[in-house]
């Protein structure tokens, strides 16, 4: 099976700009979650989406969102970009029945200036 | 909201020393426990994970994790480390019958050299 694959891999935004990242899970994975991953903060839940309706979540602005498609394939979106925001962006797909274990995908680095 | 502390952010040893990282969670209910490990330059990816049963896991690599109810923790073990296992490691907890969305530890950093 494929795994979980995240495009682009890299991207370089000033602020102010918005970005768009994409996900698509493994093959049956109908759960898509989004994390934030910067050094010495760990994973920061942003957001899970099942069956294209956000389910969960994190404790992020509004100028983080997401959306799921039909096919499972999961977008996140980050307007209105500040320095801050310069983070690994993991996309993690699971069957979310029993003990949700995640699958992750390699990352977009975002780089904001 | 549950929270997760690993207490040691980084951690230096020589190859074939052995390795413990200490994790607790703050949740009083029914748990899922995990711990992912995150090579240089590669994804995210399971090292080991306890739902219920046998409280001392086995995971891939050599590494194994005891769950310890009454200390609220799920330390992770190695008898000899090799420079292979330089990464990164997150513990992450999950409960049941709330959102099960894990929540994430900070994360050690491990630099074993040969």
């Amino acid at each position: 099976k494929a795994g979980v694959t995240q495009t682009p891999r890299y991207l370089i935004k000033t602020r102010g700009q918005q970005v768009t990242l994409s996900c698509s899970p493994i093959s049956g994975h109908r759960s898509v979650s989004w994390y934030q991953q910067t050094p010495g903060q760990g994973l920061q839940f942003l957001f899970e989406y099942f069956s294209e309706t956000q389910r969960n979540k994190g404790n992020f602005p509004g100028r983080f969102s997401g959306r799921q498609f039909s096919n499972s394939r999961s977008e996140m979106n980050v307007s209105t970009l500040e320095l801050g925001d310069s983070a690994l962006y993991l996309c993690a797909s699971s069957i979310p029945t029993g003990s949700y274990e995640q699958y992750f995908g390699p990352g977009t680095r975002l780089t904001v200036t | 909201a549950q929270s997760v502390s690993q207490h040691n952010h980084h951690v230096i040893l020589s190859e074939a020393a052995s390795l413990e990282l200490g994790c607790n969670y703050s949740y009083g209910g029914t748990v899922n426990l995990f711990w992912y490990v995150q090579y240089p330059g590669q994804h995210l990816q399971l090292l080991l994970k306890y739902f219920s049963g046998d409280p001392l896991v086995k995971g891939i690599k050599g590494f194994e994790a005891e769950f310890i109810k009454s200390k609220f923790s799920f330390n992770l073990r190695k008898p000899s480390v090799q420079w292979s296992d330089t990464a990164e490691y997150f513990c992450a907890v999950s409960t049941s019958g709330g959102s099960y969305i894990p929540t994430f530890g900070r994360g050690t950093s491990l630099i074993v050299h040969p």
